[in-house]
């Protein structure tokens, strides 16, 4: 059973660019969570996604990023018109369906370090 | 509000000495989860261990041992006999069992151990 995939691992982007990142969740698991990583710092959760809903992005930027898990296909984080301050480690984690009060472990993926010229 | 405190950022012991990672955590709920993560020079994220705020018996994993008192809001982690492999930035970090029935993970800022030959 693979883990949790993204892709790439490494992206380059010049400023104002637009970064895509991938993360494909492991089997059977229907729920996705990005979270970045800012240089020394700890990871910040950004958003929660379930198939083709947002569940909680209270941790996006306001504004040029965007994320979306299909019924099909990989979730991906998207960031457009990039700036040297996206420049981070972005991690997806997913986890199985949750029910109750019980807290499953989130399995993170290796991560996408996004380095912006 | 949830908040981690890793008050250490940056450790360095001598191989083969014990030490130990502190970690406070604030949070008004009465059920919730902690986690330790290892995440070595390589840049994933390795699950350690997962505590419910509900048992807060001491548990014991080869080297690795963690002391949680939910008196004091304590997760402390402590490695017996160090080893350079041990070296890495340690996060901990805290997840509510909100209502959603997902989860939202705090991290702490992390502590960098370094382990000297």
């Amino acid at each position: 059973n693979a883990g949790v995939m993204q892709n790439p691992r490494h992206l380059v982007r010049r400023r104002g660019q637009e970064a895509r990142l991938r993360c494909s969740p492991m089997k059977g698991h229907s729920h996705v969570y990005w979270y970045r990583q800012l240089p020394e710092e700890g990871l910040k959760f950004m958003v929660y996604l379930q198939k083709e809903n947002i569940i909680d992005e209270s941790g996006m930027p306001k504004e040029r990023f965007s994320a979306e898990f299909p019924k099909e296909g990989p979730s991906i984080l998207r960031i457009q018109q990039v700036v040297r301050g996206d420049s981070a480690a972005y991690f997806c984690a997913s986890s199985p369906p949750v029910g109750g009060p019980i807290s499953n472990e989130q399995f993170f993926g290796p991560g996408t370090r996004l380095t912006v010229l | 509000a949830q908040k981690v405190t890793q008050a250490q950022t940056e450790i360095s012991v001598v191989e083969k000495e014990d030490v130990t990672l502190d970690c406070v955590y604030e949070t008004r709920d009465t059920t919730y989860y902690l986690f330790w993560y290892k995440q070595p020079p390589s840049g994933e994220l390795v699950f350690l261990i997962r505590r419910n705020s509900f048992d807060e018996q001491n548990e014991i994993s080869g080297r690795y041992s963690w002391n949680f008192q939910k008196s004091t809001s304590s997760f402390n982690f402590t490695i017996t006999a160090s080893q350079v492999v041990d070296s890495a930035v340690y996060f901990c970090a805290l997840d509510l069992a909100n209502s959603g029935g997902y989860q939202k993970v705090t991290f702490g800022i992390g502590t960098k151990l370094q382990v000297i030959p």
